[in-house]
């Protein structure tokens, strides 16, 4: 597509519920990214796909959260028995190789309201 | 962890004046560093790049500078215009196997008309 498309855009769930967020990506990177950012604050590098292996899950912030993609193309991450300090804005974005050389496309993110 | 500051976390500045945005990095092996400019509910932008072989990059209004010495990078706004109202991130990337992309917290920029 012509860029980044992440959905929901907003999603509000009860607590201890599962969600999936949706992300795809532009079609032919294939280096994604999750990132988490909290109102006003940075971002929080979350997990980083080369094709579909991910070499750094080291942002993931514990088991509850998980991610997969597949066909180099769309990926879902995952937050089982959601909490309230999961509440976010969850963005996606993309690269032509797992290099950052062109810096990365983002979507406009997944608002989650967790209440 | 290491990350990425910001010296300042609001600007305002006079339309048509020139805005200066900071940002402290702690990895001296960070090879390259981003500026992003992220509107309200959207996503970040990329506005301009810069190597660690370089010390300045100019782009359309806006220019980068890098000082390795301090770990130090700043982005320069000419003729700050009231679209330029946003949230500006500087971002440095780690090779750890992967590519990994660490954001700094953030300056608002507020454009007085």
């Amino acid at each position: 597509g012509a860029g980044v498309s992440q959905s929901p855009s907003n999603k509000v769930t009860e607590k201890g519920k599962d969600v999936e967020l949706r992300c795809d990506p532009i079609s032919g990177h294939t280096a994604l990214y999750w990132y988490r950012q909290r109102l006003g604050q940075g971002l929080e590098f979350l997990i980083y796909f080369q094709g579909n292996s991910a070499p750094d899950k080291s942002g993931l912030p514990s088991d509850r959260f998980s991610a997969e993609r597949t066909g180099e193309s769309v990926s879902t991450l995952t937050i089982q028995r959601t909490q309230q300090e999961d509440s976010a804005v969850y963005l996606c974005a993309s690269s032509p190789a797992g290099t950052a050389n062109y810096g990365y496309t983002f979507g406009s993110g997944t608002r989650l309201t967790v209440v | 962890g290491e990350s990425v500051g910001l010296h300042l976390p609001t600007l305002s500045v006079q339309e048509g004046d020139n805005s200066i945005i900071n940002c402290a990095y702690s990895n001296s092996a960070s090879d390259y560093f981003i500026w992003y400019k992220q509107e309200s509910g959207k996503g970040p932008q990329f506005i301009i790049d810069i190597r660690s072989n370089m010390d300045k990059r100019q782009g359309q209004r806006v220019t980068v500078l890098l000082n390795k010495t301090v770990k130090h990078l700043s982005l320069q706004i000419a003729a700050t215009q009231p679209g330029d109202s946003a949230v500006y991130f500087c971002a440095e990337t780690l090779n750890t196997g992967g590519f990994k992309t660490i954001f700094g917290a953030g300056t608002r920029l507020f454009v007085k008309a």
